[in-house]
């Protein structure tokens, strides 16, 4: 039981470029989210999913898309890469809107 | 704007001592106040949580203290050990809505 894993665990882009955060879940939980960490700002929620089939904007969707793949799969897109874009990615999940489990997260560096 | 104010930013505290840490929140619609803590390179993870209809929480040496007038609320760390030196968040959660999470305070207990 691995609970939430994010791949990959670190990254590397120029600004420009596109990526795709990759994250799962194997405790069969219905909702899923996607956070940034940036120092002095705690965690900013960018999408969430509260259930397979569907997405909502955060508070700083901007830069972003999400997928839904699947219940256990929700990705995230950054599709023009810019420097403010630089953080620690944070994928988590719950089966309600309260206990969150997070994953290990993922380090972007946008140069 | 920031729904959750959390201080101090950091706390270094003796081993064996008391570490408290403060927030306050705006919204009067919170209903979930849940604390996370998280090591460098980690996730958050659940520490202890409290609902607003109790004043006080305790789980081994994690207290929450819940002051529902002056919507402020403390983790309070007692006998603190060398082991608990991590990133502390606060959060607060309405139904049906996100959670909002603290600034962070990085915790430091020496030996």
């Amino acid at each position: 039981n691995a609970g939430v894993t994010q791949t990959p665990k670190f990254q590397v882009l120029k600004t420009g470029q596109s990526m795709t955060l990759q994250c799962a879940q194997d405790m069969n939980h219905n909702s899923m989210y996607w956070y940034r960490q940036d120092p002095g700002m705690g965690l900013r929620l960018i999408y969430y999913s509260a259930s397979e089939g569907t997405t909502d904007k955060g508070e700083v969707p901007n830069g972003y898309n999400v997928s839904r793949l699947n219940k256990r799969e929700f990705s995230l897109r950054l599709e023009s890469a810019a420097p403010s874009q630089t953080s620690v990615y944070f994928c988590a999940s719950s089966e309600a809107l309260r206990t969150q489990y997070f994953g290990p997260g993922t380090r972007l560096l946008v140069l | 704007q920031q729904q959750v104010k959390q201080s101090p930013q950091s706390l270094i505290v003796q081993k064996g001592g008391i570490s408290i840490i403060n927030c306050a929140y705006e919204n009067t619609a919170f209903d979930y106040f849940p604390w996370y803590q998280q090591f460098p390179g980690k996730g958050p993870a659940l520490l202890i949580a409290i609902r607003p209809d109790v004043s006080e929480k305790k789980e081994g040496r994690f207290t929450i203290s819940f002051n529902k007038s002056a919507k402020q609320f403390s983790l309070h760390i007692m006998d603190s050990q060398p082991g608990d030196s991590a990133t502390y968040f606060c959060a607060a959660l309405t139904e049906g809505r996100q959670l909002t999470f603290g600034s962070g305070t990085q915790l430091t207990v020496l030996p």
